[in-house]
């Protein structure tokens, strides 16, 4: 099954909006982290945001903010007043995290399909 | 702020032939991952060490090995290249492997013809 669904092939938005990419995943972990990346089309890898399980707050950086609804199991990235240079590929990923006290977990990030955003001038 | 560093930025290589990537993870990062991605594709886990052991491993094929060193960089060297090796290899480090950020650097461009 897969553990992280991006349901948005691609996305336009129009400079200066703002515009929210889903993410939702599957997890029977309690423990659990969520990440959102940026692959511009020069190919790096971007770290944008993180949201841990446990965390009782909906991340944020600058522009950037995680709707996290824990219930729905989504992760959604809200990115206000688009600039043409959020052009990019955006990949959600989970990490199911190590276990304290067994050390079971998985130290991998599992990447989503991505969605491709593209902002209007 | 210093960032993970990657060389080589990009390599060509014939069949069959081997290659060497090196990752030099951020200062004070002990962990280090290795993920492959092909193109337009999502990136793949590969392999990643703590503390220069191996602490989790996905798909990387038989041909394919790495370790990480006392300075915690770490080499992924790959063997008999077939084309569908062809892909960007990323590292990624991050402090401590359960939790927090994992920082990615530029990546390898890998061409195998």
């Amino acid at each position: 099954a897969q553990k992280i669904t991006q349901t948005q092939p691609g996305m336009f938005v129009q400079e200066k909006e703002a515009v929210t990419l889903d993410c939702t995943y599957d997890t029977s972990d309690p423990s659990y982290g969520l990440f959102w990346y940026k692959q511009p089309s020069s190919g790096e890898m971007i770290f944008l945001i993180y949201q841990g399980s446990y965390d009782q707050q909906n991340a944020t950086e600058g522009r950037y903010s995680l709707n996290f609804q824990k219930a729905r199991k989504s992760a959604n990235l809200v990115i206000s007043a688009s600039q043409l240079g959020d052009s990019a590929m955006y990949f959600c990923a989970m990490r199911e995290l190590i276990d304290a006290y067994s050390g079971a977990g998985s130290y991998q990030l599992t990447f989503g399909k991505g969605t491709k955003l593209s902002v209007i001038p | 702020a210093a960032g993970v560093i990657q060389s080589p930025r990009h390599l060509i290589k014939e069949k069959r032939e081997t290659a060497t990537l090196k990752c030099y993870p951020i200062p004070r990062h002990d962990t280090v991952y290795w993920y492959q991605q092909g193109p337009g594709q999502d990136p793949q886990f590969l392999i990643s060490f703590y503390e220069k052991m191996q602490s989790d491993k996905g798909s990387i094929p038989d041909r394919f090995s790495a370790q990480q060193f006392s300075d915690y960089h770490s080499e992924l060297n790959m063997s008999s290249l077939e084309l569908g090796d062809s892909a960007l290899y990323f590292c990624a480090s991050s402090l401590g492997p359960g939790y927090g950020e994992q920082y990615f650097g530029p990546g390898t461009r890998l061409t195998v013809t």
